[in-house]
């Protein structure tokens, strides 16, 4: 999962099995939370977001999961496909501004 | 029809020029954003500016200055270029300051010889 360190966390899952990349946010205030996905070369894409009045939240082969209490996000993307590879970040909306996670490096394995 | 674009991809310079990077998003935005990726891919805000006023400047060196001639632009002077300038950096926007997605450029890989 994604955490302040000298090193991007990998993750590395089987093509079709399910990925989860998990976040720990700091602000306890922040009420928006969003994950973005980061190919080479490209900027962040979004893929999904979830407010703080709920919990869980479901897009295309994608749900997010918060967890207030802990502090605590994730992403499960369903049925990993090789076009997932990228770099994940979660971001948490505090003090009118987004601050990022240090991501997570997604292969996927043939 | 790219929604945030930034010109140009890729710039190299030497240590000490001042150089201009362009942001222009045609999405009807009124808040536009700059941050600086390090090469650990970390995502950090520099600039925000709503309605082309400046609402966050995040302790950025006075060396940056960003300008915004209108809502759809945003652009960022860099002077005196320093080696630690070496990044990639991003333009976004986003429709108000809070609780909105924002949509990021492609990115200028900046190089500091």
């Amino acid at each position: 999962g994604e955490s302040v360190g000298l090193h991007l966390p990998t993750l590395s899952v089987q093509e079709g099995d399910n990925s989860i990349i998990n976040c720990a946010y700091s602000n306890s205030a922040s009420d928006y939370f969003i994950w973005y996905k980061q190919e080479s070369g490209k900027g962040p894409q979004f893929i999904i977001d979830i407010r703080s009045n709920m919990d869980k939240r479901q897009g295309q082969r994608v749900t997010v999961l918060l967890n207030k209490t802990v502090k605590h996000l994730s992403l499960q993307i369903a049925a990993t496909q090789p076009g997932d590879s990228a770099v994940y970040f979660c971001a948490e909306n505090g003090n009118e501004k987004l601050t990022f996670g240090t991501g997570t490096r997604l292969t996927i394995i043939p | 029809d790219t929604a945030v674009s930034q010109t140009p991809k890729y710039l190299v310079t030497q240590m000490g020029n001042d150089k201009s990077i362009k942001c222009e998003q045609n999405l009807g935005h009124d808040t536009m954003y700059w941050y600086k990726q390090d090469s650990k891919k970390f995502l950090k805000i520099m600039f925000s500016y709503n309605n082309k006023e400046l609402i966050i400047n995040e302790t950025v060196p006075n060396r940056f200055s960003p300008k915004s001639p209108d809502k759809a632009h945003l652009n960022l002077h860099i002077n005196s270029l320093e080696l630690g300038d070496s990044a990639v950096y991003f333009c976004a926007s986003s429709q108000g300051l809070v609780n909105q997605p924002q949509h990021f450029g492609d990115g200028t890989r900046l190089s500091i010889l």
